[in-house]
């Protein structure tokens, strides 16, 4: 019963560098999303895919990009790392229809530093 | 611009009733009000969750007035397992807003 898993659990990079964080979930939910947490500021939400085929930005999207590969599946991409991207990120997901009753699922995150 | 409120930090004992309090003064006619508990290296776990008036499960209880400016959640007889930080979020579609979270220290 794994939930929301995402990979990596670590990472470092250096400023200017790319990666791609992993998100799968098991519970056949439709809705997923990407937030991250920073220190007093609570979770603010990056992107978010209503349904398998859709992504729309959220809060703080600069920066990112998402790609919905299938239905359990929702990766986040940096694409040239900067500093003020440290933070901790999070993937949920949901049943989705935009209803939030019943909550959201996270992951336990990834810790992301760039240096 | 649509805001969360919540205290920085609580502190209780073992046995004792603790009840957070979150103001959300804009909230919207569509949107619930949820609760959520996070320890250290985990992603948030959802608690409860209300539109209005109150709502209970084994765990906790939600209190929400009638002009849905605030919600309070209740837990009975906290224990050292409860220290954690609570968020309080609201929103009825894809953009749930969190508060800044309130870190609840439990003491022997």
């Amino acid at each position: 019963n794994a939930g929301v898993t995402q990979t990596p659990k670590f990472q470092v990079l250096k400023t200017g560098q790319s990666m791609t964080l992993q998100c799968a979930q098991d519970m056949n939910h439709n809705s997923m999303y990407w937030y991250r947490q920073d220190p007093g500021m609570g979770l603010r939400l990056i992107y978010y895919s209503a349904s398998e085929g859709t992504t729309d930005k959220g809060e703080v999207p600069n920066g990112y990009n998402v790609s919905r590969l299938n239905k359990r599946e929702f990766s986040l991409r940096l694409e040239s790392a900067a500093p003020s991207q440290t933070s901790v990120y999070f993937c949920a997901s949901s049943e989705g229809g935009g209803d939030p009753r019943g909550g959201y699922t996270f992951g336990s995150g990834t810790r992301l530093t760039v240096v | 611009l649509a805001k969360t409120t919540q205290p920085i930090s609580m502190d209780s004992y073992e046995g004792q009733e603790v009840n957070i309090t979150c103001s959300h003064n804009n909230i919207a006619t569509n949107d619930y009000i949820t609760w959520y508990q996070q320890f250290p290296s985990q992603g948030p776990r959802f608690i409860i969750q209300g539109y209005k008036t109150k709502v209970t499960n084994e765990v906790a209880s939600l209190f929400i007035p009638a002009d849905r400016k605030s919600s309070t959640l209740s837990l009975p007889r906290v224990s050292l397992s409860d220290t954690a930080v609570y968020y309080c979020s609201r929103g009825s579609s894809y953009k749930l807003i969190f508060g800044s979270g309130t870190r609840l220290l439990v003491r022997p």
